[in-house]
């Protein structure tokens, strides 16, 4: 099946500096790659969705200078928190849609950000 | 490796139950979790069993035995609306998620 990977798998770092996590498809080319967060025992949160060559779209009420998408290929799409504060932790997800299956998602196993 | 095993698809009449299977094998065990998916929309939590036994949260239960493996996801009073994919997702040990493929439910009338 499809895997997606996701790098670091978890991540602490002091308040005011940058992290950024990669998520990549590992055998197959994703068109759209999604970024979503968790907290404990709660839905997925929609962050944002990014096509391949195109800016990323960011739903309502989340900071796009803040949370740098960056899909620069067909494999690998980056999140950057910038400027990162305690209010930041995290379980971060992403998944990635390939061009065959409009309809699937395939979902990554997550990076834990803490922010001291 | 990390497996997580469920139906691809499966089907059934409004007003039935159905039940959506799930075993895996992974590294360690620190809970599974279900989710509910409509098409375009992002996964909504349904349930996070970590103990053995049923786990009842109105129409939808889940059940886990961590010795086999194996959950499922129960799904009563089927409505229109219950017709979504489920994922199933293991959390490991490095607490990590894993995820299953997803079972797409079709409710029928």
């Amino acid at each position: 099946g499809a895997v997606v990977s996701q790098h670091p798998s978890r991540v602490i770092c002091k308040s005011g500096t940058s992290v950024k996590i990669e998520c990549r498809s590992l055998d197959f080319q994703a068109t759209t790659m999604f970024w979503y967060r968790q907290f404990p025992k709660q839905s997925l949160m929609l962050m944002a969705t990014s096509n391949e060559g195109s800016k990323a779209t960011y739903e309502q009420g989340v900071e796009k200078d803040k949370f740098l998408i960056n899909h620069a290929s067909l494999t690998l799409s980056t999140l950057t928190v910038t400027s990162a504060h305690p209010e930041d932790s995290s379980f971060y997800i992403c998944s990635a849609r390939g061009t065959s299956d409009q309809e699937t998602q395939y979902f990554g196993p997550g990076t834990r950000l803490l922010v001291l | 490796g990390q497996n997580i095993d469920q139906p691809t698809e499966m089907t059934a009449t409004e007003g039935a139950i159905v039940q959506i299977n799930c075993t895996y094998q992974t590294s360690g065990f620190n809970g599974l979790f279900w989710y509910q998916q409509h098409a375009g929309e992002a996964p909504t939590f349904l349930s996070y069993n970590v103990l053995d036994g049923l786990e009842e949260k109105g129409r939808f239960s889940s059940f886990l035995s961590r010795s086999k493996g194996y959950s499922y996801l129960l799904l009563k009073e089927l409505q229109m609306k219950d017709s979504a994919s489920y994922l199933c997702a293991v959390m490991d040990s490095n607490y990590q998620l894993i995820w299953g493929a997803g079972t797409k439910l079709i409710i029928k009338p």
